[in-house]
């Protein structure tokens, strides 16, 4: 079954760094998710991206995050000047279509660990 | 924002109970989702529901959209050590909403199964 793969699994990093975190979504999805989870909380929304835009993003999503489709097949979160607080699992997601037409569910990958020292 | 309640937080049964696990929302999801999390790994998706009303079922697992749009519940029939994980409830607005796809999850409800 096609899946969500994400790179690296672990990430560590010297807080005020730049970090990129990697995503490679199913191959003929169009929607393209980023959320975050601190240990033991709940997962949270970032940032949601179609068509080479961004189409919404959360509080959380401030100017020192970005997104970008540099290619067909990969889907990228860059943290610049990285904080104690950045210090979450991050994960990637992508759906076939949202919207009229017909909502389809999210998939997730199995997430990059980012910790910030 | 908004924000789901899930219930209960954990849970600890004897392998082969069944469980029941539940959200609640105090405004409308068009979409309701149920994932389960393990140990470092990604949200799994189990069910999704599209319809209020809707009952859905996935092997031992049967999930429900309540008809207000504002509740789901998740119950596990013959619980098996497998089953263990965390639960999490998650709504999404759909089409013609505010929002462009996002997911509002709920804290979770950790499952532990005793053999």
């Amino acid at each position: 079954e096609p899946e969500v793969t994400q790179t690296p699994s672990h990430q560590v990093t010297q807080m005020g760094q730049e970090v990129i975190l990697r995503c490679v979504p199913i191959s003929n999805h169009l929607y393209f998710y980023w959320y975050r989870q601190i240990l033991g909380q709940k997962v949270e929304f970032l940032v949601s991206f179609y068509n080479n835009e961004i189409s919404e993003k959360s509080e959380i999503f401030d100017d020192q995050f970005s997104v970008e489709r540099p290619d067909g097949s990969n889907f990228t979160l860059k943290i610049r000047s990285t904080k104690l607080e950045d210090s979450a699992m991050y994960f990637c997601a992508s759906s076939e279509a949202w919207g009229l037409g017909g909502d389809q569910p999210q998939h997730f990958g199995d997430g990059t660990r980012l910790s910030i020292l | 924002g908004q924000q789901l309640n899930q219930s209960p937080q954990s849970m600890f049964i004897q392998e082969g109970e069944d469980v029941s696990m539940n959200c609640t929302s105090s405004s409308i999801f068009n979409t309701w989702l149920w994932y389960k999390q393990d140990p470092g790994e990604g949200p799994v998706l189990l069910i999704a529901l599209y319809k209020a009303g809707e009952l859905t079922s996935n092997g031992r697992l049967t999930a429900q959209f309540g008809i207000t749009r504002k509740d789901s519940f998740l119950n596990i029939s013959a619980s098996i050590p497998s089953d263990v994980g965390i639960y999490f409830c998650a709504g999404q607005e759909g089409a013609g909403g505010t929002s462009y796809g996002k997911l509002t999850f709920g804290q979770g409800t950790i499952l532990t199964v005793h053999p």
